[in-house]
């Protein structure tokens, strides 16, 4: 049982948006900035988006926002390249841990 | 640009201890405000947080490892380290390293070593 809890997948055309959810409490979402990994075939994590902040070479069809305890990650113009899992994490303050939602596979039909 | 590349034995016995060391390089893992971090992920399964350090020597463990799990880092050679004793078949997973950075999270990942525990 994940602290965050995601979709398990969504799917989407070439060209759809499609946003990804990650619900948590106010002892982690509600309090600290959440952080979007990507995961394609079983290679290493890549850090996608931190906060509602791209990192460097990111494409900017990907966005993060925030509400309450619930963050979403938005892509917008889904391209092939997307089909990946997507995990969210974030810290937790009743556990003094960091937490990852148990991740969403996207996709790209 | 940091990198960061695990090393360590890819197989060890039931009840033995797993030893894994990340180097860092295109930086200095004593500067910066930043936390060196351990993440594994079973197979087929998700990402799994397990322990942190900070720079400052400062560490974080996930509640349920801490009794076995130790975080050390060494600024003279640019790495850090976990060790996680009494380790069973559960514990086999792809261990990564990566880096924190306060208020923003996981920003830089190793490329993550199979670490199997069997007899």
């Amino acid at each position: 049982q994940s602290a965050l809890t995601q979709e398990a997948s969504v799917s989407g055309t070439v060209g759809q948006k499609v946003t990804l959810s990650c619900t948590g409490n106010s002892n982690n979402i509600g309090s600290y900035a959440v952080g979007w990994y990507q995961q394609i075939s079983h290679g290493a994590p890549k850090t996608v988006m931190f906060g509602s902040s791209l990192p460097s070479g990111i494409p900017d069809r990907f966005s993060g926002s925030k509400s309450g305890t619930t963050a979403s990650l938005t892509i917008s113009g889904l391209q092939p390249e997307d089909e990946a899992d997507y995990y969210c994490s974030t810290w937790d303050s009743s556990l003094s841990a960091r937490v990852f939602g148990g991740g969403t596979k996207l996709t790209v039909l | 640009q940091v990198q960061l590349q695990e090393s360590g034995p890819g197989l060890v016995k039931p009840s033995q201890t797993l030893s894994l060391t990340c180097t860092v390089s295109g930086g200095s893992i004593s500067s910066g405000s930043y936390y060196w971090s351990w993440i594994r992920q079973p197979a087929g399964k998700g990402l799994e947080w397990v322990g942190r350090i900070h720079t400052t020597g400062s560490t974080n463990y996930k509640p349920s490892l801490k009794s076995r799990v130790t975080i050390s880092i060494d600024t003279s050679k640019n790495q850090f380290s976990l060790k996680l004793t009494s380790v069973t078949a559960a514990d086999t997973a792809v261990y990564y390293c990566a880096r924190e950075s306060p208020g923003i999270g996981v920003d830089y990942w190793g490329q993550g070593t199979l670490v199997t525990v069997s007899s």
